[in-house]
């Protein structure tokens, strides 16, 4: 079983919908969190950042982790065809030293006009 | 302002043959890495440097050889390329302290 799961897609919405995507994970130790935005053909590019349990947003983004449940969630307000990506969770046992990333398969998400 | 750069951006070779992609940041960042993307199984670290003349294993290291003499600059080295080898390698950089990494634009392989 791999560490961090993430349901592949495609997922396509029309725009201006809400998408929540979504990842799981085995590993308690895991405490720092990210979401990384990869457009095609492109490298990743963070997106967001949240330590622990809790909420954080940024703008139409709202990061949520719920370690009791080993669960990260990610929210996209108002979708905007400029958010068709791949969105790929990141997970952390420790910030400091060389931050070694696990990563989920990525989701594949398509917003429509 | 240029970054982190990966070269070559496409590359065909034959199976057994050696080949090495190099990326290359202009940031000073101590912290580089290797990473494979393939279909089904997202990104997988195959090497990290913590600065130059250290370097360790990731989670797939086996058929990869890296190096780090100059800060800026962290190849990758398939001694003998196999078909498994067949993928999109990402270099990635980040400034200790700092907790995002930045990616290169990828290095898209393809063993014959």
């Amino acid at each position: 079983q791999k560490e961090v799961e993430q349901d592949p897609g495609p997922l396509s919405v029309p725009e201006g919908a809400i998408v929540s995507l979504n990842c799981t994970y085995s590993n308690s130790a895991f405490q720092y969190f990210m979401w990384y935005r990869q457009y095609s053909r492109k490298g990743p590019e963070l997106l967001m950042y949240t330590y622990s349990s809790g909420n954080k947003e940024d703008g139409r983004f709202t990061a949520q982790v719920d370690k009791s449940s080993k669960y990260i969630s990610l929210f996209i307000r108002d979708s905007q065809p400029s958010d068709s990506a791949t969105y790929l969770c990141a997970m952390s046992a420790a910030k400091g030293g060389a931050q070694k990333l696990v990563f989920g398969q990525g989701t594949r998400l398509t917003i429509n006009p | 302002d240029a970054g982190i750069t990966q070269s070559p951006r496409y590359k065909i070779t034959e199976t057994g043959r050696q080949v090495t992609l190099m990326c290359h940041q202009t940031w000073s960042h101590s912290y580089m890495f290797w990473y494979r993307q393939d279909l089904g199984h997202g990104l997988r670290l195959i090497y990290y440097s913590a600065a130059a003349d250290i370097t360790d294993k990731g989670e797939v290291p086996d058929g990869y050889v890296v190096s780090r003499s100059k800060t800026e600059n962290f190849p990758l080295t398939l001694e003998s390329a196999t078909r498994s080898q067949t993928s999109v390698y990402f270099c990635a950089s980040r400034r200790q302290g700092d907790e995002t990494q930045y990616f290169g634009p990828g290095t898209r392989l393809l063993v014959l």
